[in-house]
């Protein structure tokens, strides 16, 4: 059974350009959850989605967007890029949302 | 975001030795606790989980405990091995709100 995909692994992004990150939850899982992990701030939530439908989000600016297609499959956004953007983002994948959720390795963005 | 904790707290035990690894939540009203083990280089790995129904839960060499009226709660390791040496997350959640937030972490270094 394929694992939690997310991609691209690495990024490099000037300020002020956006980003899109992708994530493929495990199959049959209809929930996806977006992490930011930081040395300081530690792995903060960013948002849910569950058949393509957000159900809860973190407090992050509104730069920050996701979106969840039909096949389960989902995107983040992150526009104007600033400095303090740079972190590995992670998503995780479950079977309803308050169930064991699997991780993928994270995409790793560096904004220079 | 929300910031659950900027110290990595480290705890540095011998192999064959049994690991406590605790952990204090913020939200009297979450109801469903994880811990985590996060590997350098990857995403955080499911490790158990318990609900608030229940104060103990056992799985393969680990133990959770959750202590709801001092909101804690505590991993333990038995016989603990070099491939326990990862950083430890509690997580806390409240069934419903698809929402999981994480704690700080704790360092786990297993000397052979």
């Amino acid at each position: 059974k394929a694992g939690v995909t997310q991609t691209p692994r690495y990024l490099i992004k000037t300020r002020g350009q956006q980003v899109t990150l992708s994530c493929s939850p495990i199959s049959g899982h209809r929930s996806v959850s977006w992490y930011q992990q930081t040395p300081g701030q530690g792995l903060q939530f960013l948002f849910e989605y569950f058949s393509e439908t957000q159900r809860n989000k973190g407090n992050f600016p509104g730069r920050f967007s996701g979106r969840q297609f039909s096949n389960s499959r989902s995107e983040m956004n992150v526009s104007t890029l600033e400095l303090g953007d740079s972190a590995l983002y992670l998503c995780a994948s479950s079977f309803e949302g308050f169930t064991e959720a699997f991780f993928g390795q994270g995409t790793r963005l560096t904004v220079v | 975001g929300e910031n659950v904790g900027l110290h990595l707290p480290t705890l540095s035990v011998q192999e064959g030795d049994n690991s406590i690894i605790n952990c204090a939540y913020s939200n009297s009203a979450s109801d469903y606790f994880i811990w985590y083990k996060q590997e350098s280089g990857k995403g955080p790995q499911f490790i158990i989980d318990i609900r608030s129904n229940m104060d103990k839960r056992q799985g393969q060499r680990v133990t959770v405990l959750l202590n709801k009226t001092v909101k804690h709660l505590s991993l333990q390791i038995a016989a603990t091995q070099p491939g326990d040496s990862a950083v430890y997350f509690c997580a806390e959640s409240r069934i419903g709100s698809f929402k999981t937030i994480f704690g700080a972490g704790t360092r786990l270094f297993v000397k052979a």
